[in-house]
């Protein structure tokens, strides 16, 4: 069974950081790729990036300049860091498992297992 | 960025009753690199549909996906109470991924 859990601070102000931890409890951590995903409140999902066990990362142009995703195999833990976050970034945050293998594109997979959620609200 | 176009925004249907949900992007996913997900109040998005037609592990029978090119479908031959969500529809086949609007199926 796989089980993603995922914390960090639920209210920022603007121009600060957001930092959020996402946990693995899986056998396999280095066959996959780990994702954060947004959902801004009443609305759709947004990729926000990607990253796999040695460290290589993807992320959505829209957003790469302010984010970047780390990850410590050691732990099975992967970390998402925005930067000067402003209301618009106000969503509920998902960790999630993206396969590699299988029916996956060069670039890109679905997302099999999800967090949570974690709900990041930005007010001053 | 390929967007995802999803109609009808709201589905109100019956228990037993069929629901067809469409997705249309605006390039061509290639090889079908389309997935399906629902998604219920205050819970994270469950995957039904990878590869335009095939279901995820634990998915029932009465959901099926089809489609290729620009234009997919996904279909709930007959609505249980635990189905009335909301629907998104994923491309995969070129980076960023992106994601569509979203259908809400409700009960009529």
């Amino acid at each position: 069974q796989v089980q993603l859990q995922q914390w960090g601070a639920g209210l920022l102000k603007p121009s600060e950081t957001l930092s959020l931890t996402c946990a693995v409890y899986s056998e396999s951590f280095s066959g996959y790729y780990w994702s954060w995903i947004r959902q801004p409140p009443g609305k759709g999902l947004e990729w926000i990036g990607e990253i796999n066990h040695s460290g290589s990362t993807n992320y959505n142009p829209s957003l790469k300049s302010r984010v970047t995703i780390s990850v410590d195999t050691s732990k099975k833990q992967f970390y998402l860091i925005l930067s000067s976050v402003t209301a618009a970034d106000t969503a509920v945050y998902y960790c999630a498992r993206t396969p590699i293998t299988g029916h996956c594109s060069t670039t890109s997979c679905y997302n099999d297992y999800w967090g949570r959620g974690t709900l990041v609200t930005v007010s001053s | 960025d390929i967007v995802l176009t999803q109609s009808p925004g709201t589905l109100s249907l019956s228990p037993g009753e069929r629901a067809t949900l469409s997705c249309r992007a605006s390039q061509t996913v290639s090889r079908s690199y389309l997935a399906w997900y629902h998604q219920k109040p205050g819970q994270a998005p469950r995957l039904l549909i990878y590869g335009a037609s095939s279901r995820a592990t634990g998915i029932p029978d009465r959901f099926g996906g089809s489609g290729s090119g620009t234009d997919f479908t996904l279909t709930i031959s007959r609505l249980e109470p635990e189905d009335f969500a909301v629907y998104y529809c994923q491309q995969y086949g070129s980076s960023p991924q992106t994601f569509g609007q979203g259908t809400k199926v409700e009960i009529k």
